[in-house]
């Protein structure tokens, strides 16, 4: 079966650096996602890897490793708003995407 | 805003109950989407359109009726739900389906099955 693993929670501390980790076991691999939902809201795009390596978004910044089935999202400098759930999504060899059941990320001041 | 509305906001209905969700896009994208999402579980995808044609229906019961007039709307027509209906009900569009374009959603449905 298809799987994607997150942690369910993780708490840090406001102005401090947080790695969320998410690995993965799909039919193939057309590029993962990772989505910000705050609680009550609808999830935003955040990132886009399809290749190996990093890519930063100004405080945030996503890597991929193909061969070892994994990805994180690095958030730096936290901030209070960025409190919310995060959503890690790989597409999979049918371009289905296959969703984590999200990690719940407290900050705390 | 998302580009991606719903309505409405929150619904409560009796298992006998006929009702609909609405989802409209502003984007002009050909692909939409809906979504249900339970408590710490993983977005369950239910249907998927692209380009008014029903590509996915993931083996949902069939008191869940999709219906895509247009690439802008979507609709969700329910009936006899069951308790276990009871999550938030989103929707999604994107460029395309079938392609790695990223999805943008609405803010969901609140529904509650008494």
């Amino acid at each position: 079966g298809q799987n994607i693993d997150q942690p369910t929670e993780m708490t840090a501390t406001e102005g401090a650096i947080v790695q969320i980790n998410c690995t993965y076991q799909t039919s193939g691999f057309n590029g993962l996602f990772w989505y910000q939902q705050h609680a009550g809201e609808a999830p935003t795009f955040l990132s886009y890897n399809v290749l190996d390596g990093l890519e930063e978004k100004g405080r945030f910044s996503s890597f991929l490793s193909r061969s070892k089935g994994y990805s994180y999202l690095l958030l730096k400098e936290l901030q209070m708003k960025d409190s919310a759930s995060y959503l890690c999504a790989v597409k999979d060899s049918n371009y289905q995407l296959i969703w984590g059941a999200g990690t719940k990320l407290i900050i705390k001041p | 805003e998302t580009g991606v509305t719903q309505t409405p906001r929150h619904l409560v209905m009796g298992m006998t109950n006929k009702k609909s969700l609405k989802c409209e896009q502003h984007l002009g994208h050909n692909a939409m989407y809906w979504y249900k999402q339970s408590a710490k579980k993983p977005l369950e995808l239910m249907f998927v359109y692209n380009f008014k044609e029903q590509t996915e229906n993931n083996s949902v019961p069939s008191r869940f009726s999709p219906e895509c007039p247009n690439s802008s709307h979507l609709f969700l027509h329910l009936h006899t739900l069951q308790p276990e209906d009871s999550a938030l009900y989103l929707c999604a569009s994107s460029q395309e389906a079938g392609e790695s374009y990223e999805q943008y959603f609405g803010p969901g449905t609140r529904l509650t099955v008494t």
